[in-house]
Parts: structure tokens; C-alpha cells; sequence
């Protein structure tokens, strides 16, 4: 069965600091892959999303994440994070099954 | 608007009540789904349908029900209501390629 792990639970940083948020996924097959985000009281929104092409993928508010096939890793990365940025991020899985999985979540925490 | 619409927004039921959550989307997408939401735990898959007329069990299926009414409408049955069914729960949908999910703005559901 799919399974996607995010290594990082609870991660606290200051404004500025470079954010890399790590995602791993168990299936060996062609994948899509996604990253969410949640901001507090709010439904999910997309950040990216990676299906064939460029392994490295930019998304919204200067996010971006790069699809590393051999580690079957997605991990989310910004160079300088904003208190705005406090929220909870998902990773997400498609494998062509019309099933989304998604990660265990982890919450950023940024102070200003 | 377009997009996905889930009512009630908040619900508190007792023990051994029943209720049905509604979902419907205006975007013709083929796919819904039914997620619940627990801290540390991410979004859990409850029932999906690939299409009108089909559904299937996701991660967590027991203690629930689903219609698909029509091709807009998925609809998630609690018969008998326990506390371990107290969550936040979304709707989603997607597109026949699953190339993008949209998801409502959830229904914080609490069982006492």
C-alpha cells in the first residue's frame, strides 16, 4: 500500500531562515506528487505540484520542492521564511489510483 | 463560486446520534472524496468515488457511509456516532486525470 512519511512534526524557525521540510513516499511506480499547506482555522491550498518534467518544481509564496526519484523524496524547500508562513504543511501522493495520500502533516512555527 | 461546499460547518452530536455530512462541486469533476483530519495523523481517506455511481473504501472506512447522489453530490453517513469520530472532515474533488484536487472548507464534527 501507498504510504507517505514527513519526517518533520513540529519545526520552529526564525523570520529569514531557510526551511526545508522533508517527504518520503513508499511506491514504486510513476507518482504525482503534491504539497499543501494549511493556514490556522483555513482548508487546504496547494503549494505545488510535480508530475513529469523538471524535478525541480516552484510553486506559490516562493516555495519550492525538488523530486528526487532514487529517494523517492519531495522535500519542500524556501530560502527565508515570514511569520505569514506559520501554518501546517502536507505532502501528498497520487500513484494514478484517483486516491490522494497524504503525510502526516508537519507544523511550522515561525517566529518573528 | 466555483468550488466545493460542505455543510454544516460545525456539528456536535451525541453518542449514537446519526447525521450525513453534505458535499457538492460545481466543476464537473468526476472524483470525490471524504477525508477526516486528526492531529499527528494527517489526512486520513474515509470512502472515494472514481465516479458517478462507483465508491470505494479508503483508509478508514468503518463507522461511515457514502452516496454518490449524482455526479456534484457525495454525501457521508454517520449511522450510530462515537466520540472516536470526533474530527475535522473534508470533502474533495478531482479531475479524471487527478491532476488537481479541490477541497472544501471542512465540517468540525464533535461526538460527547
Amino acid at each position: 500500500a501507498q504510504s507517505v512519511s514527513q519526517h518533520n512534526h513540529h519545526v520552529i524557525l526564525s523570520e529569514a531562515a531557510s526551511l526545508e521540510l522533508g517527504c518520503n513516499y513508499s511506491y514504486g511506480g510513476t507518482v504525482n506528487l503534491f504539497w499543501y499547506v494549511q493556514y490556522p482555522g483555513q482548508h487546504l491550498q496547494l503549494l505545488l505540484k510535480y508530475f513529469s518534467g523538471d524535478p525541480l518544481v516552484k510553486g506559490i509564496k516562493g516555495f519550492e520542492a525538488e523530486f528526487i526519484k532514487s529517494k523517492f523524496s519531495f522535500n519542500l524547500r524556501k530560502p527565508s521564511v515570514q511569520w505569514s508562513d506559520t501554518a501546517e504543511y502536507f505532502c501528498a501522493v497520487n500513484a494514478y489510483t484517483g486516491k490522494l495520500i497524504f503525510g502526516q502533516g508537519t507544523t511550522l512555527q515561525v517566529k518573528p | 463560486n466555483a468550488g466545493v461546499t460542505q455543510t454544516p460547518k460545525f456539528q456536535v452530536l451525541k453518542t449514537g446520534q446519526s447525521m450525513t455530512l453534505q458535499c457538492a462541486q460545481d466543476m464537473n469533476h468526476n472524483s470525490m472524496y471524504w477525508y477526516r483530519q486528526d492531529p499527528g495523523m494527517g489526512l486520513r481517506l474515509i470512502y472515494y468515488s472514481a465516479s458517478e455511481g462507483t465508491t470505494d473504501k479508503g483508509e478508514v472506512p468503518n463507522g461511515y457511509n457514502v452516496s454518490r447522489l449524482n455526479k456534484r453530490e457525495f454525501s457521508l453517513r454517520l449511522e450510530s456516532a462515537a466520540p472516536s469520530q470526533t474530527s475535522v472532515y473534508f470533502c474533495a474533488s478531482s479531475d479524471q486525470f487527478n491532476y488537481g484536487y479541490t477541497f472544501g472548507s471542512g465540517t468540525r464534527l464533535t461526538v460527547v
